[in-house]
This record gives C-alpha cells, sequence and structure tokens, in this order.
C-alpha cells in the first residue's frame, strides 16, 4: 500500500476554509485517494474520494495534483464540528481486503 | 439500506477476564468485515480481517482472536484480557467499490 504523511495538528478558524495537506508520493497509477474523518469517541466517517480529477461533493472538496503525489482536503466554511481527525489513505478501488489501513491523520481543530 | 452494528459501546473488564464484542451488518451479503484498534493519540491499527464465512485474516500477532460464524457477523474474542488490550475497537464493513462504513466503537478498559 501506498503511504501518506499528514500533518499531526491543524487549527482554523470558524467559518474559514480549512485545507488539509496530505502527501501520498509512492502512489500507484490505479489508487484512489480517500478521505476519512472520525470525531471523538465514534467510528470513522467517510467523506471523499478521487483518482485525479479534482472531486466535489456536499461535505468537502479534493484537489489532487497533477502528478498525484500529494493531495488537499477543502472544508470551505469550517464549522465547531467539523473538529475531528482526517484521515487520507490510498488504495485501489476494488482492491483486496487488506487495503484499509490509517496513519495518525491530522487533528483538526475549529476555533470559534 | 445497509447499516453496521456494534456492541457494546463502552466495557470496563478485570485483567484475566474473557472478552466478546459483536459486529453485525445488514442489508448486504459477504461483505468484507473488519477489526480496528485505536490507542489514545493514535491512527487505527487493523486487527482482522475477513472476506468470508470462516475466513480470518490476523494482521498482527495479539491476545485476541477474531470468528466470522456467520455470513454478517464478525467476533472479537479474548480469553483472558491484560491491561494492554485497553483501546477503543471498530468494526468496518466495506463494500466491492465503495468506502468503508465504520460501527460506533467499543471503549474498552482493563483494569
Amino acid at each position: 500500500d501506498a503511504k501518506t504523511t499528514q500533518p499531526p495538528s491543524m487549527d482554523c478558524a470558524e467559518g474559514r476554509a480549512a485545507n488539509l495537506p496530505c502527501n501520498h508520493s509512492t502512489i500507484s497509477g490505479n489508487e484512489y485517494v480517500y478521505w476519512y474523518r472520525q470525531i471523538h469517541s465514534q467510528g470513522p466517517q467517510y467523506i471523499i474520494h478521487g483518482l485525479k480529477n479534482n472531486e466535489t461533493n456536499e461535505m468537502a472538496s479534493l484537489i489532487i495534483t497533477e502528478d498525484r503525489k500529494s493531495s488537499t482536503l477543502i472544508l470551505p466554511h469550517a464549522t465547531l464540528r467539523d473538529t475531528a481527525v482526517y484521515y487520507c489513505i490510498v488504495r485501489v478501488e476494488a482492491g483486496s481486503a487488506r487495503q484499509l489501513t490509517f496513519g495518525s491523520g491530522t487533528q483538526l481543530t475549529v476555533l470559534p | 439500506s445497509q447499516t453496521i452494528h456494534q456492541w457494546p459501546a463502552t466495557l470496563v473488564q478485570p485483567v484475566g477476564s474473557p472478552l466478546s464484542l459483536e459486529c453485525t451488518v445488514e442489508g448486504t451479503s459477504n461483505p468484507n468485515l473488519y477489526w480496528y484498534r485505536q490507542a489514545a493519540g493514535r491512527g487505527l491499527q487493523l486487527l482482522f480481517y475477513s472476506v468470508g464465512i470462516g475466513q480470518i485474516s490476523s494482521e498482527v500477532p495479539q491476545n485476541l482472536s477474531a470468528s466470522r460464524p456467520q455470513d454478517r457477523q464478525f467476533i472479537l474474542s479474548s480469553k483472558k484480557l491484560l491491561l494492554s488490550d485497553s483501546g477503543f475497537y471498530l468494526c468496518a464493513w466495506r463494500p466491492p467499490r465503495a468506502e468503508a462504513f465504520f460501527g460506533q466503537g467499543t471503549r474498552l478498559t482493563v483494569v
């Protein structure tokens, strides 16, 4: 599995955009970038995923660099409820059962 | 719709006691199922995964075991708990070509 690196923590003011970076320099051509988040004492929640094009849904936007070695998750208007640990992982979309590993993630704290 | 249930939500057990955590999935068949542990302040560690009934793969050597007696049931067990088994345990399932869905987790404290 390709590994990812994320900053351990970030702060963001409420109402501002939160930009969470992720490096995945060893990503393979058939691997997708997935983002999850985990609010304290709850199970992780899927946010978004993409292959090479930018993606947007009701929760967030995902910007993937042209060389696919890094990506940024954007929460356009962060709220206090967005405070959570955000995980960036890479895997093939229809990969083996084993391909679901999480690193340490980024603790995002949204400040009032 | 598909849902995943995990219980109990919290558990306090003495050292040396047995453990049984249960996870069930509804609304799907033959799901890939996972057990994770999360120590305080750390990322998720994959413990076991299963692609079908009776098929269990272990990711790390440990004091725990897993079983899949039914298609949509995944059980995490221990015969004798250690203090180091304390943590937040999560069950997850992943449909083919889709994102993973997680249970709400079990906070286990071994005392």
